[in-house]
């Protein structure tokens, strides 16, 4: 399978700070990748889809202002959580899209992110 | 939102033991079925990706089957051992939104040695 790194895997902020978590793909080129938060006991949940060399798009209920994404090249994109409060205190995690065109298109994913916002 | 279910959401067997899970879908639109498996502090793996109904894939001891008519999949893990403790995920992904992938809560499985 494909290696996706994301980092850092565990961080601590004061709220109102900014925090960054990266997201790349180590072995392919990543058109399109994905950023996900998971509650607990809950599922995986999508956040936004990231394009490279264009806008994320997010999913309903999801502040763009405050989830910032860029997919500046074809291996990284990032995922800004600005002002974070106590709320945003979360597990994040993202995958890298790689298509096949058979069908078998697949996500791998990155070791995700947990953020505690104090 | 799609509604993918997944069960048991906790199973704890013996080494040894066969056992398997069950992950359900809407059949309308349906494009692939996926397979993860997630340990702890890891990435989820991706294991099966299935596309047409009747699939059966294999992986070692790890085998899945798809029924995209009626909506479920089912994975089976063939005398369990420790390492295979992890919890699986399934997604489902739809004809009409390519690449996005819709998550069951995931089976979390515990093998005893």
């Amino acid at each position: 399978g494909a290696v996706v790194s994301q980092h850092p895997s565990r961080v601590i902020c004061k709220s109102g700070t900014s925090v960054k978590i990266e997201c790349r793909s180590l072995d392919f080129q990543a058109t399109t990748m994905f950023w996900y938060r998971q509650f607990p006991k809950k599922s995986l949940m999508l956040m936004a889809t990231s394009n490279e060399g264009s806008k994320a798009t997010y999913e309903q209920g999801v502040e763009k202002d405050k989830f910032l994404i860029n997919h500046a090249s074809l291996t990284l994109s990032t995922l800004t959580v600005t002002s974070a409060h106590p709320e945003d205190s979360s597990f994040y995690i993202c995958s890298a899209f790689r298509t096949s065109g058979d069908g078998t298109d697949t996500q791998y994913f990155g070791p995700g992110t947990r953020l505690t916002v104090l | 939102i799609l509604n993918v279910e997944q069960s048991p959401q906790s199973l704890h067997v013996q080494e040894g033991d066969s056992t398997n899970f069950t992950c359900s879908f809407p059949s309308s639109n349906f494009y692939a079925l996926h397979w993860y498996r997630w340990e702890t502090a890891k990435s989820p793996e991706a294991l099966f990706v299935m596309t047409l109904n009747g699939d059966e894939k294999k992986k070692g001891r790890i085998s899945a089957t798809l029924n995209t008519k009626e909506g479920y999949s089912y994975l089976y893990i063939k005398g369990s051992q420790p390492e295979d403790s992890a919890t699986y995920l399934c997604a489902s992904a739809q004809s009409s939104t390519l690449g996005r992938l819709y998550f069951g809560r995931g089976t979390q499985l515990t093998v005893w040695p």
